[in-house]
C-alpha cells in the first residue's frame, strides 16, 4: 500500500540532458544556502554552496542560482549522469540558528535514464 | 576518521525498548548537531553541542530523547522507551566553528521500532 511521506516531487531526465532542481525557502534573513545530494541509504553529501551576497556561483558541472527578491533557489546539473541519481534537498541557514545549523527543505528526487 | 562516523548502522527495536545511537565527529570539528530523517523527508534538526556544551535543544521531539558529549568528542544520543514513531534515520553532523557553512554529515543510523 501507499505509505505517507514517499511523495517527494520527482525529475526526471535523459542522461546528457541538464537539470534543473528548484527551491523555494521562507526566511529573509537567510544569509547562507546550501544545496545536498543523498543517494539511497547514505547520509547527504556537499554538492555546492552560495551566501547571500551572490546571486550565482558555480562548480564542476553543478551551478546555482540564488534570487532573494523571490526567495527562490535552482541547482542545475549540466549532462546529467546516472550517478546523478539521488535525492536532493536545498537547505539555509540564518544567522539566528543555533550553531548555524541547517534547516533542510523536503528534497526532489532526481532520476535520470539511459 | 576521514569522515563522521555512526554506529550502529542499524537498530531493531521493540516499543519500549532503550537505545543508543553513536556520533564519531571528524577530528578537531567541536560543532557537533543531531538530525532525524522520516522517511521521505528532509532532515529534522534535533540537537547542537559546541564542544561539550549542549547549547540547543529545541528539537528534541520529548523528553525521552537525550543527548550527550561528554568529552566534547564522541556524542551519544538515547532514547528511551522507544516508540514506533521513533523509527526514522538519525544522522550525525559536525563542522568547524564559525559560520563556515559546511555540515559534513555521516552515514545515519536507521532505527526501526516494532
Amino acid at each position: 500500500g501507499e505509505s505517507v511521506g514517499l511523495h517527494l516531487p520527482t525529475l526526471s531526465v535523459q542522461e546528457g540532458d541538464n537539470s534543473i532542481i528548484n527551491c523555494a525557502y521562507s526566511n529573509s534573513a537567510s544569509d547562507y544556502f546550501i544545496w545536498y545530494k543523498q543517494e539511497s541509504g547514505k547520509g547527504p553529501q556537499f554538492i555546492i554552496d552560495i551566501r547571500s551576497n551572490m546571486d550565482k556561483r558555480q562548480g564542476q558541472r553543478v551551478t546555482v542560482l540564488l534570487n532573494k527578491t523571490v526567495k527562490h533557489l535552482s541547482l542545475q546539473i549540466a549532462a546529467t549522469q546516472p550517478g546523478d541519481s539521488a535525492v536532493y534537498f536545498c537547505a539555509e541557514r540564518s544567522p539566528s540558528n543555533s550553531g548555524y545549523a541547517l534547516n533542510f527543505g523536503k528534497g526532489t528526487s532526481l532520476l535520470v535514464t539511459p | 576518521g576521514a569522515g563522521v562516523s555512526q554506529s550502529p548502522r542499524y537498530k531493531v527495536a521493540k516499543r519500549g525498548q532503550d537505545v543508543a545511537l553513536r556520533c564519531d565527529p571528524i577530528s578537531g570539528h567541536v560543532s557537533l548537531f543531531w538530525y532525524q530523517q522520516a522517511l521521505g523527508q528532509g532532515p529534522e534538526f534535533l540537537t547542537y553541542f559546541q564542544n561539550e556544551a549542549q547549547l540547543d535543544k529545541s528539537g528534541l521531539p520529548s523528553d525521552r530523547f537525550f543527548a550527550e558529549r561528554p568529552e566534547g568528542s564522541v556524542s551519544t544520543l538515547k532514547i528511551q522507551r522507544t516508540q514506533q514513531e521513533d523509527s526514522a534515520v538519525y544522522l550525525c553532523a559536525s563542522s568547524l566553528p564559525g559560520a563556515t557553512g559546511e555540515l559534513f554529515f555521516g552515514e545515519g543510523s536507521r532505527l526501526t521500532v516494532l
